[in-house]
């Protein structure tokens, strides 16, 4: 059974970073491309990043490029996303997701909120 | 910018037939799938590659691709089926692209 853990949110002030973890378990993590998505309170889904397999290759929302670095572990089958420079706006429950073969995402975690406030 | 439109709220009756459409610019070229988010919970994929349901997903769910439409169905919808749902395609210049979700209420 897929288990995608993430952990790592919390409250920070604006301007600040936090890293988000995601710990994969249950398939075979150096096999499947990974992706960030965030839901803002009684907002819709938005993506945020996403990693290849080898994580050479990146991609990122244009609301968080610069600001936001997703990387990855295969050898801890651990996915992250360092946010820096936070704003009010990245206040979000975080979800990582496994990618599927036709870009859909597979499986997803719990989430974990991250919250940007003074 | 690529943007998914779906239609805000869809109420149907409990054995109904519910529809939801999902409008984006030559959709019909790209994979479309839905997502399932119950309040609380994690998203649910429940069609991938325009129809194709994943395992464990009830039969009642299918979906079609075509055009500038994708259409997710809910055939005997039942009071547990009451969710958002989100449309999502992949694009090469603009990557995950989420729909801007549809309520639906089972009346």
């Amino acid at each position: 059974e897929v288990q995608l853990v993430e952990s790592g949110g919390g409250l920070v002030q604006p301007g600040g970073s936090l890293r988000l973890s995601c710990a994969a378990s249950g398939f075979t993590f150096r096999g499947y491309a990974m992706s960030w998505v965030r839901q803002a309170p009684g907002k819709g889904l938005e993506w945020v990043s996403a990693i290849s397999t080898s994580g050479g290759s990146t991609s990122y929302a244009d609301s968080v490029k610069g600001r936001f670095t997703i990387s990855r572990d295969n050898s801890k089958n651990t996915l992250y996303l360092q946010m820096n420079s936070l704003r009010a706006e990245d206040t979000a429950v975080y979800y990582c997701a496994q990618v599927g073969g036709s870009y859909d995402l597979r499986d997803w975690g719990q989430g974990t909120l991250v919250t940007v406030s003074s | 910018s690529y943007e998914l439109t779906q239609p805000p709220s869809v109420s149907v009756s409990p054995g109904q037939t519910a529809s939801i459409t999902c409008s984006g610019d030559k959709l019909g070229d790209k994979y479309a799938c839905w997502y399932q988010l119950r309040p609380g919970q994690s998203p649910v994929l429940v069609i991938y590659q325009d129809s194709k349901r994943p395992s464990g997903i009830p039969e009642r769910f299918s979906g079609s691709n075509s055009g500038n439409t994708a259409t997710l169905t809910i055939s005997g919808t039942q009071a547990m089926d009451e969710a958002d749902y989100y449309c999502q395609a992949w694009d090469s210049t603009y990557n995950y692209v989420f729909g801007t979700g549809t309520k639906v209420t089972v009346l």
